[in-house]
C-alpha cells in the first residue's frame, strides 16, 4: 500500500477556505485517493475520493494532478464545525478491504 | 446512506472482566467487517476482519484469544474483550465496506470507548 504524508496540524478562520495536502509516491495505478473526517469520540466519516483531475461534491472538491503522487483536499469557507481530524488513504482498486490510516491532518478553525 | 451501530456507546468495567462491543448495519447487510482501536491523539490500527460464517482475521500483534470476534449474521458483529486491563483502555470503532463500486467508501461506527479500572 502507498504511504501517505500530510501534515500533521493546521489553523484557519471562519470563512476561509482550507487546502490540505497528501503525498502519496508510491501510488499504483489501481489505487483510489480517499479523505475521511473524524471527530473527536467519534466513528470517521467519508469525504470524498477520486481516481484524477478534479472531484466535486456538497463538502468538499479533490485536486489530483496529473502524476498523481499527490492530492489536495479543498474545504471552501470552513466553519467551526469543521474542526476535526482529516485522514488522506490511498485505497487499492478493488475495494471493500480494511483501510490503512495515516497520522491525519488536525485542522483548527477559530472564530 | 448505510448506517453501523455500536453497543454500548461507553463502557466501564473492572480489571479482569470481559466485555462485549457489538457492531451492527442498520440498512443492509455486511458480510464483512472491520475492527479498529484507536487510542487518544493517534490514528486508527486495524484489529482484526470479521467475517460473517467464518473465522476473523486478525493482524499482526493482536491476541485473538483476548479480542474474541464472532460474526454470526449478515448484520452483527461483536468484538469480546477477555480478561480486560487497564492498557486495553481505548475507543473500538467498527466499519463495514460500501458497495464495490464505491471501493474506498466505507460506513463507520460511532465508536465505543472502553475504560477498564
Amino acid at each position: 500500500l502507498a504511504k501517505t504524508t500530510q501534515p500533521i496540524s493546521m489553523d484557519s478562520y471562519e470563512g476561509q477556505e482550507v487546502n490540505i495536502t497528501c503525498s502519496h509516491n508510491n501510488i499504483a495505478t489501481n489505487d483510489y485517493i480517499t479523505w475521511y473526517q473524524q471527530f473527536p469520540s467519534q466513528g470517521p466519516r467519508f469525504i470524498i475520493q477520486g481516481y484524477k483531475t478534479k472531484v466535486t461534491n456538497e463538502v468538499a472538491s479533490l485536486f489530483i494532478p496529473a502524476d498523481r503522487k499527490s492530492s489536495t483536499l479543498s474545504l471552501p469557507r470552513v466553519s467551526l464545525s469543521d474542526t476535526a481530524v482529516y485522514y488522506c488513504l490511498v485505497v487499492p482498486g478493488g475495494g471493500r478491504r480494511a483501510l490503512t490510516f495515516g497520522s491525519g491532518t488536525r485542522l483548527q478553525v477559530q472564530p | 446512506g448505510a448506517v453501523v451501530s455500536q453497543h454500548p456507546s461507553w463502557v466501564i468495567c473492572k480489571s479482569g472482566t470481559s466485555v462485549k462491543i457489538e457492531c451492527r448495519s442498520l440498512d443492509f447487510q455486511a458480510t464483512t467487517m472491520f475492527w479498529y482501536r484507536q487510542f487518544p491523539k493517534q490514528s486508527l490500527m486495524l484489529m482484526a476482519t470479521s467475517n460473517e460464517g467464518s473465522k476473523a482475521t486478525y493482524e499482526q500483534g493482536v491476541e485473538k484469544d483476548k479480542f474474541l470476534i464472532n460474526h454470526a449474521s449478515l448484520t452483527l458483529s461483536t468484538l469480546t474483550v477477555t480478561s480486560a486491563h487497564p492498557e486495553d483502555s481505548s475507543f473500538y470503532i467498527c466499519s463495514a465496506p460500501g458497495p464495490v463500486e464505491k471501493r474506498g467508501e466505507q460506513y463507520f461506527g460511532p465508536g465505543t470507548r472502553l475504560t477498564v479500572t
